[in-house]
């Protein structure tokens, strides 16, 4: 079974830094990784898929990076409706699980 | 404009059952893939079950297998999670997800119904 790790925990920065958050996995998962960001009282929100690509309509500020066990999510300059909770989720062998998340909070 | 409304939860004893439901609508139902998140409160997210297009496959987490059950009705564009000996650990709002499939042949979650909560206590 695959296990996601992320860090930080927790991201305190301000608007118009840049974030930068990491997300490992036990094993290769290729490049089937996926970023997500929930807000409180949202549901989450698909970014990132394929380790790079942005899903429809998400800012070109996100990009993500990486393949086999090594992934970065990159927000390049940080607006005030960025501050929330961001997951990884691999999607290359069940089960699926997503990691623990990273609070990016002011 | 892609629709997904869960229904069935509640409160419900410790070793009890319950039955989830997910309406979907918008979209063609039976060409995706879906799926069922879980999130305890407070808590991260947590991947529980999917299913194919057709139903012939089904996949769960560890924690629930011989417990859930997923399963779909293509015709009525319904998603279902039969839940069986519930534990207080099963506490959580469960959402519906479409999975969109991707040129690579990977699909990740692209809908997400608003959830539904889950108690599990006596």
């Amino acid at each position: 079974e695959i296990v996601l790790t992320q860090s930080p925990a927790t991201l305190s920065l301000s608007p118009g830094e840049r974030a930068t958050l990491s997300c490992r996995a036990s094993q290769s998962v290729r490049n089937f990784l996926a970023w997500y960001q929930q807000k409180p009282g949202q549901t989450p929100r698909l970014l990132i898929y394929d380790a790079s690509n942005r899903a429809t309509g998400v800012p070109a500020r996100f990009s993500g990076s990486g393949s086999g066990t090594d992934f970065t999510l990159t927000i390049s300059s940080l607006e005030p409706e960025d501050f929330a909770v961001y997951y990884c989720h691999q999607r290359a062998r069940w089960p699926l699980p997503f990691g623990p998340g990273t609070k990016v909070e002011i | 404009e892609v629709q997904l409304v869960e229904s069935g939860g509640g409160l419900v004893q410790p070793g009890g059952s319950l039955r989830l439901s997910c309406a979907a609508s918008g979209f063609t139902f039976s060409d995706y893939w879906v799926t069922w998140v879980r999130q305890a409160p407070g808590k991260g997210v947590e991947w529980v079950a999917n299913i194919k297009q057709d139903g012939s496959a089904e996949y769960y987490v560890d924690s629930v297998k011989g417990r859930f059950t997923i399963s779909r009705d293509n015709a009525k564009s319904s998603l279902y999670l039969q839940m069986n000996s519930l534990r207080a650990e099963d506490t959580a709002v469960y959402f519906c997800v479409r999975d969109n499939c991707y040129a690579s042949g990977a699909c990740y979650g692209d809908y997400w119904g608003q959830g539904i909560l889950v108690t599990v206590s006596s």
